[in-house]
């Protein structure tokens, strides 16, 4: 079955520092996305950066950028230089490409992080 | 840009009421969702919409209906609420075959049932 775990439930960081939110996957499915999810306080859910399975290169966006390890399964998101307005709990999903799976997501649990000035 | 639409924000039920959730996209998306957060668990699919007319369960069917009878909206409905069913409840849409495109969400709906 196709799973998220997202095994660190809060994490700090100090304000300007780097963090990695670690994220690792099961799935049988060789065609598939992974997507992070920033939610702040304000519960908003705001998309920050895509993987795809068959991409060569690790994607990033801006502070953004996704260690992808495929042969452990890992999609682990680092924050450079983090900032006050990073706080937030962040996930992790997982789209199956199949035809019939209608663009469905699995969620992981989830890592609430904190940034310290 | 509106995006995607949650009505109501916040609801308090008594446990038995009934209540339809609406949400509401303008970015002429095929594919819709319903989700519940509750707190340690991430989001769940609840039910989901490939297109119009057309609806399916997701990991958590139970206890809800949900209705597309037009592209634009996806009502998720209570027929006997439970505090069970106490939760954050989030809408999204996205495109279909588009691979990198993401789900686009709410600002979610808070319902309480007591």
């Amino acid at each position: 079955a196709q799973k998220i775990t997202q095994t660190q439930p809060g994490m700090f960081v100090q304000e300007k520092e780097a963090v990695t939110l670690d994220c690792t996957y099961d799935t049988s499915d060789p065609s598939y996305g992974l997507f992070w999810y920033k939610q702040p306080s304000s519960g908003e859910m705001i998309f920050l950066i895509y993987q795809g399975s068959y991409d060569q290169q690790n994607a990033t966006e801006g502070r953004y950028s996704l260690n992808f390890q495929k042969a452990r399964k890992s999609a682990n998101l680092v924050i450079s230089a983090s900032q006050l307005g990073d706080s937030a709990m962040y996930f992790c999903a997982m789209r199956e490409s199949g035809w019939n799976q209608g663009g469905k997501l699995i969620f992981g649990q989830g890592t609430e992080l904190s940034v310290k000035p | 840009n509106a995006g995607v639409t949650q009505t109501p924000k916040f609801r308090v039920l008594k446990t038995g009421q009934s209540m339809t959730l609406l949400c509401a996209q303008d970015m002429n998306h095929e594919y819709m969702y319903w989700y519940r957060q509750d707190p340690g668990m991430g989001l769940r699919l609840i039910h989901y919409s490939v297109g119009e007319g057309t609806t399916a369960k997701g990991e958590v069917p139970d206890g809800y209906n949900v209705s597309r009878l037009k592209k634009q909206n996806f009502l998720l409905g209570l027929e006997s609420a439970a505090p069970s069913q106490t939760s954050v409840y989030f809408c999204a849409s996205s495109y279909p075959g588009v691979r990198n495109q993401p789900q686009h969400f709410g600002d979610g709906t808070r319902l309480s049932i007591l």
